[in-house]
């Protein structure tokens, strides 16, 4: 069975803190994909990673994909109320069309 | 269109009512994909198309849920005989060969 361990579940910090989201597994992925989902939306996509090692950034998100190509994550500087959201990572395999998902994080700032 | 479309948003069902979920892709997309997701979780796998073919719908829970992309665009899922386990949002994704999958905005399916 091919995992992808999504953490924390749950978040709820305060404006303008930092934090990390992080997504694990045993395989190795040729891409790895962040979606950010508000309520009643669907997931919208922030970015992929494809190259072990890679680092790419989005304003004040910086995602990381391992060296291994079997993590990834997410970090945060300075969150604000409307980074709040479920954070959803997605990884794909070279032997599969599917993706395998991790269950979400869902993040809440507070002001 | 330039976003995949999703209709109708909302839909309330009396049990045992049969309907349709629609989803537009975005065009030239080969790949398009049903989803279930229960509130606060990750979209759970129903089925996927590659053009008009269904190559897999092991996702799909019971065998009242069909799902069809005759022409290899629009695709529909329907779900016969709904019951109220059946309530979820139901999310529909397409993707070309670069397989990043861009989401439509769900359907919230309420089952009375």
């Amino acid at each position: 069975t091919q995992l992808l361990e999504q953490s924390p579940q749950f978040l709820s910090i305060q404006e303008g803190e930092n934090l990390t989201v992080y997504c694990n597994s045993s395989s190795v992925f040729s891409s790895l994909q962040w979606y950010r989902q508000e309520p009643g939306e669907g997931p919208v996509l922030l970015v992929t990673v494809v190259t072990g090692g890679e680092v790419k950034k989005l304003k004040r998100l910086t995602f990381q994909f391992g060296d291994a190509r079997k993590d990834s994550s997410l970090h945060i500087t300075a969150a604000q109320p409307g980074d709040t959201g479920l954070y959803l990572c997605a990884g794909a395999l070279d032997s599969n069309y599917q993706l395998i998902w991790g269950a979400g994080t869902k993040l809440i700032i507070k002001p | 269109g330039a976003g995949v479309s999703q209709s109708p948003r909302y839909k309330v069902a009396k049990r045992g009512q049969d309907v349709a979920l629609r989803c537009d892709p975005i065009s030239g997309h080969v790949s398009l994909f049903w989803y279930q997701q229960a509130l606060g979780q990750g979209p759970e796998f129903l089925t996927y198309f590659q053009n008009e073919a269904q190559l897999d719908k092991s996702g799909l829970p019971s065998d009242r849920f069909f799902a069809e992309r005759p022409e290899g665009s629009v695709s529909t899922l329907k779900i016969q005989r709904t019951q109220q386990e059946d309530s979820a949002v139901y999310l529909c994704a397409s993707s070309s060969l670069d397989r990043v999958q861009f989401f439509g905005p769900g359907t919230r399916l309420t089952v009375l």
